[in-house]
């Protein structure tokens, strides 16, 4: 199926651990994209990247760090965790290519989200 | 700062009614607007994506965009159960960026 993916689906982990979140689409796309979603369901970008490059880096701490190997996959690690980390993250992508106003291809496609709980 | 502004709700209909979604923007720029609905637990899933002035109608669904004021809002008639969800309006800044709004969190009463 064409889709976007992610694993794990939950994690659960203890504070100042590492950990690592896997994103991929086979829809083409060639921006992709990390969101968090707090307590609140307040949905915010993270990073994007187009055609494997990094565009936006939304003031996250560094201990964030992604990673997109090619256009179809980006990975999220993340350092030292903290309490405040627990959230639902997002993957998504877009066909955006250029970054435009005009060109209507930045629908957004989302994964099926990582709950992510640092005890 | 570039934001979506959403009144969080609950808004509660009753079955068959229309609920009336509303979001403002603050950046003039943006030509893109979408609404998202996401189900508790589920990712969110589009529903509409509106680019002119005006009204645009997709089943039980109407996306109206005023860009003058700077304002969305999504219609849905015939309101049932099924869609109690939260629905996120979101704005496309341009520069690969899309802004959410904090959602809206709609309840239909059977």
């Amino acid at each position: 199926d064409t889709a976007v993916s992610q694993t794990p689906k939950y994690l659960v982990t203890q504070m100042g651990n590492d950990k690592s979140i896997k994103c991929e689409q086979n829809l083409g796309h060639d921006t992709m994209y990390w969101y968090k979603q707090d307590s609140k369901k307040f949905l915010k970008i993270m990073f994007s990247y187009n055609n494997k490059e990094l565009i936006i880096n939304e003031t996250v701490p560094n201990r964030f760090s992604p990673k997109s190997p090619d256009k179809a996959h980006l990975n999220l690690h993340i350092n030292s965790l903290e309490l405040g980390d627990s959230a639902v993250y997002f993957c998504a992508s877009s066909q955006d290519r250029r970054g435009g106003l005009a060109p209507h291809t930045d629908t957004q496609y989302f994964g099926p989200g990582t709950r992510l709980t640092v005890l | 700062q570039k934001e979506v502004e959403q009144n969080s709700g609950p808004l509660s209909v009753p079955e068959g009614a229309i609920a009336s979604l509303n979001c403002t923007y603050s950046d003039r720029v943006s030509q893109s607007f979408f609404w998202y609905r996401q189900y508790s637990g589920k990712s969110p899933e589009l529903i509409m994506s509106i680019y002119s002035n005006g009204d645009k109608e997709d089943g039980r669904f109407t996306a109206q965009l005023n860009k003058a004021s700077q304002y969305v809002s999504l219609l849905i008639r015939d309101s049932q159960p099924s869609d109690s969800a939260t629905y996120l309006c979101a704005v496309y800044t341009g520069g690969f960026k899309t802004i959410f709004g904090a959602g809206t969190r709609l309840f239909v009463k059977a």
